[in-house]
């Protein structure tokens, strides 16, 4: 059964550095998410895209943060500069044109 | 205001036993979605389940139901015969109309199965 996968499984960086998240979503779906998760809180929506454009994002979503979809299978989160409350499981989610979203297993990312 | 309410941190339930976690949800919006997801301890999200709001059927996946009563905004997932293995969190998602289908969680009710 086709799946999203995530890599790392797990990122441990220093404040201040450049991370980049990595996903591949399932192979014909069109709609892509990021969601984070602090430990032991909600799952919260950072940003979707479609159609190789930002088509919504949160107030989480500042500057720091870019997506992009380099070829046709990656979809990557960055970070440009992180802080320690960027600590979170972060979860890339897609969709094809149906309701169902389908999430990744997450990558944990944590700063020191 | 919140828009998903889960009022039960945790939940036990014997094994075999069946159980409904509740999701409450707020939205003035008539078209939306609701979905259940479960989080093992090892992270993962895993759809379960998910209901229309124009949907006249309750969903249901095998052991998974969902008790949608739209008057009373509440989603409730049932879960009939627990195994061990249901042991996990549970998180209740909305989507709202025009959101790019974006979903907003809440903050989760945690399942313990016993022998």
């Amino acid at each position: 059964e086709p799946e999203v996968t995530q890599t790392p499984s797990h990122q441990v960086t220093q404040m201040g550095q450049e991370v980049i998240l990595r996903c591949v979503p399932i192979s014909n779906h069109l709609y892509f998410y990021w969601y984070r998760q602090i430990l032991g809180q909600k799952v919260e929506f950072l940003v979707s895209f479609y159609n190789n454009e930002i088509s919504e994002k949160s107030e989480i979503f500042d500057d720091q943060f870019s997506v992009e979809r380099p070829d046709g299978s990656n979809f990557t989160l960055k970070i440009r500069s992180t802080k320690l409350e960027d600590s979170a499981m972060y979860f890339c989610a897609s969709r094809i044109d149906t309701n169902e979203q389908y999430f990744g297993p997450g990558t944990r990312l944590t700063v020191t | 205001a919140q828009k998903i309410t889960q009022t039960q941190p945790g939940m036990f339930v014997q094994e075999k036993e069946a159980v409904t976690l509740d999701c409450t949800y707020d939205t003035s919006d008539q078209s939306y979605g609701l979905f259940w997801y479960k989080q093992p301890s090892s992270g993962e999200m895993i759809f379960l389940i998910y209901q229309g709001s124009y949907d006249e059927q309750n969903a249901t996946e095998g052991r998974y139901s969902l008790n949608f009563q739209k008057a009373r905004k509440s989603a409730n997932l049932v879960i009939s015969a627990s195994q061990l293995g249901d042991s996990a969190m549970y998180f209740c998602a909305m989507r709202e109309a025009g959101s790019n289908y974006k979903l907003t969680f809440g903050k989760g009710t945690l399942l313990t199965v016993n022998p």
